[in-house]
């Protein structure tokens, strides 16, 4: 258990409403990652974070804001949700000297 | 930018036989990781096997195996004596070496594997 929460694990919202996706992490690790999970599409990179208020756009960041304002949070908001915002969301987490990402359990995210 | 292909959608093999998994890359870095995830119908991404590039050796995790070609760009992972469990969706993933803001971890399409009893 690599100490990561994401929250809630299972959504569902209507179309045009605000969302935000929480992930909690408890071991400090330094970069925390968004990603979404498709059919035929694999995990793609949402956002990320290399340290608090340090973020950078994923290749597909369009509808989707970050904010890490301390080490253990890493939130992700839809500002306004569409259906093609439908998907299973994976948070990850590595510290620097990690060779590989510790994933949270996934949420999924239902867009009516 | 570096990409990562996974050609073959699906996959099926015979519990206790063999199957290898491909994978390919694309990248012009020289050091780098790889990976295998398996996700089983839990969700859960659990890590099967890493390969650090700047290695000649192949990397073993009991019965499961990789075949990493550099030059090729190729990383497939074999899986030996396959049981029921093995059954899941299976991600090959790239990260750079580097630190920063370019260490992130780039996704396959993902192979689903289902094994006959």
């Amino acid at each position: 258990d690599a100490g990561i929460t994401q929250s809630p694990r299972h959504k569902v919202t209507e179309t045009g409403t605000p969302v935000t996706l929480r992930c909690h992490q408890t071991e400090n690790h330094r970069y925390m990652y968004w990603y979404r999970q498709d059919p035929g599409h694999g995990l793609r990179l949402i956002h990320y974070s290399y340290g608090v208020k340090d973020t950078d756009k994923g290749e597909v960041s369009d509808g989707y804001s970050v904010s890490r304002s301390k080490t253990e949070d890493f939130l992700l908001t839809l500002e306004s949700a569409t259906s093609s915002q439908t998907s299973v969301y994976f948070c990850a987490i590595k510290n620097r000297a990690d060779t590989e990402a510790f994933f949270g359990q996934g949420t999924r995210l239902t867009v009516v | 930018a570096q990409t990562v292909t996974q050609s073959q959608p699906e996959m099926s093999v015979q519990e206790a036989e063999t199957v290898t998994l491909s994978c390919t890359y694309d990248t012009s870095e020289s050091d780098y990781y790889l990976f295998w995830y398996k996700q089983p119908p839990s969700r859960q991404m659990i890590l099967v096997i890493r390969q650090e590039a700047y290695k000649q050796q192949n990397a073993t995790e009991n019965r499961f195996s990789v075949n990493f070609q550099k030059a090729a760009k190729s990383f497939s992972l074999k899986i030996s004596d396959s049981q029921l469990g093995d059954a899941a969706m299976y991600f090959c993933a790239y990260r750079s070496r580097s630190t920063g803001a370019n260490s992130k971890l780039t996704f396959g399409k993902g192979i689903t594997l289902s094994v006959r009893p």
